[in-house]
């Protein structure tokens, strides 16, 4: 049981370039999620899902699409990259009908040059 | 959208005394409140949660309060210890989406 397993743990891109930062997890949860984090900003929510097919914009979507076609995979692509969203980036995710709170992923360092 | 407020955003005390974070959300369609931990350069890990219908719980040294009149719900971490210097971030859910706070850099002094 790997939990959440996130891809890359690094990665530095230039202004313009696309990519994608994938997240897996294979303990059958229903909901998934991506959070950027800051300092001094706590986690913010880009996207998330509630279901295979199912997603959904959260506070910060801007520049950033996701896509659900599995129930264990929730893969986030960066369109086009800024230095703004030089950020750390986690996956979670959580069971829908019981306690639990999100698994996190490690976590993907990204900077944008 | 929901809101969530987090005091104090730093907080230090002695090893040994009681610590206590307060968080306040806006929307009345959270029910689910859990609490995390993140050390440095590490993931977020759950410690303690409560939900909307329960207005207090308690996990040894850690228990969470909930005000749902009020819209606010406490961490209260007693005995400390310095292992229990962390950030700590609290969270309003509803179904599928948590809304974070900004966090409390907690420090136990020995």
């Amino acid at each position: 049981n790997a939990g959440v397993t996130q891809t890359p743990k690094f990665q530095v891109l230039k202004t313009g370039q696309s990519m994608t930062l994938q997240c897996a997890q294979d303990m059958n949860h229903e909901y998934m999620s991506w959070y950027r984090q800051d300092p001094g900003m706590g986690l913010r929510l880009i996207h998330y899902s509630v279901g295979a097919g199912i997603t959904d914009q959260g506070e910060v979507p801007n520049g950033y699409n996701v896509s659900r076609s599995t129930t264990e995979d929730f893969p986030l692509r960066l369109l086009s990259a800024a230095p703004s969203q030089t950020s750390v980036y986690f996956c979670a995710s959580s069971y829908s009908d019981r306690e639990g709170g999100y698994t996190f992923g490690s976590g993907t360092r990204l900077t944008v040059v | 959208g929901e809101n969530v407020e987090q005091h104090p955003s730093t907080l230090s005390v002695q090893e040994g005394d009681s610590a206590v974070i307060k968080c306040t959300y806006s929307d009345s369609a959270s029910n689910y409140f859990p609490w995390y931990k993140q050390e440095l350069g590490k993931r977020p890990q759950l410690i303690i949660d409560i939900r909307s219908n329960v207005g207090e719980k308690k996990d040894q040294r850690i228990a969470v309060t909930l005000n749902k009149t009020a819209k606010h719900f406490s961490l209260h971490i007693t005995e400390t210890q310095p292992e229990d210097s962390a950030v700590y971030f609290c969270a309003a859910s509803y179904p599928g989406k948590s809304t974070f706070g900004d966090g409390t850099t907690l420090t136990v002094k020995p």
